[in-house]
């Protein structure tokens, strides 16, 4: 099978600290990973398209500074959010896919980020 | 732009009853269709998956799609009800931009009642 790792489950952090999620693809390569975002009882919201060894692709509406991401190797993305604050709090879900062509998305579980 | 319009924001049945969970897609072009199934707090799990092959997908847990072109749907059904169905479901779109990014529906939550 193909599974994505995703760590922390959950995280409660203070006002203006910064917080690390990880995405890992266990037993494959993903050349793309994708970060979305899900407000509570709402879709999930695209955030950006990271590809390996290059900057991520933001959305429309998202502040690259505040969501940093990093694709530092074909297994492990991750999203930082930098001086975060309560609005910030939501359920962040990473996918990833193999490569060109094969077009099914694999999701971890998931983070619940609450910023107190 | 595309977007995945899905019907019903709730959908209620009992337990052992049929499940129809309404999806309609706007791509003129062959789409590639998706749906994804969230329980509480957790990560999405594909259900079925719709990429221009046989028109009526089967996926896991009983779960079946039918790609309609003529109705622009790809509504999702399932014959039998079961109580670990309930969940939040999602009708998605391989978006044409983004890298293969999904353009997701605003989900269904079902209900199952005993």
């Amino acid at each position: 099978g193909a599974v994505v790792s995703q760590h922390p489950s959950r995280v409660i952090c203070k006002s203006g600290t910064s917080v690390k999620i990880e995405c890992r693809s266990l037993d494959f390569q993903a050349t793309t990973m994708f970060w979305y975002r899900q407000f509570p009882k709402q879709s999930l919201m695209l955030m950006a398209t990271s590809n390996e060894g290059s900057k991520a692709t933001y959305e429309q509406g998202v502040e690259k500074d505040k969501f940093l991401i990093n694709h530092a190797s074909l297994t492990l993305s991750t999203l930082t959010v930098t001086s975060a604050h309560p609005e910030d709090s939501s359920f962040y879900i990473c996918s990833a896919t193999k490569g060109t062509g094969n077009t099914e998305a694999f999701f971890g579980q998931g983070t619940r980020l609450t910023v107190v | 732009a595309q977007s995945v319009t899905q019907l019903d924001s709730h959908v209620s049945v009992s337990e052992g009853t049929p499940v129809l969970l309404r999806c309609n897609y706007s791509s003129s072009y062959s789409p590639s269709l998706f749906w994804y199934v969230q329980h509480p707090n957790k990560g999405l799990q594909l259900l079925l998956k719709y990429t221009s092959a046989a028109t009526l997908v089967k996926g896991i847990n009983g779960f079946e799609a039918e790609f309609k072109k003529s109705e622009t749907s790809f509504h999702l059904t399932k014959p039998s009800a079961h109580m670990s169905d309930a969940a939040e479901y999602f009708c998605c779109e391989l978006g044409s931009n983004s890298g293969y990014a999904l353009n997701f529906g605003k989900g269904t939550s079902l209900l199952v009642t005993p």
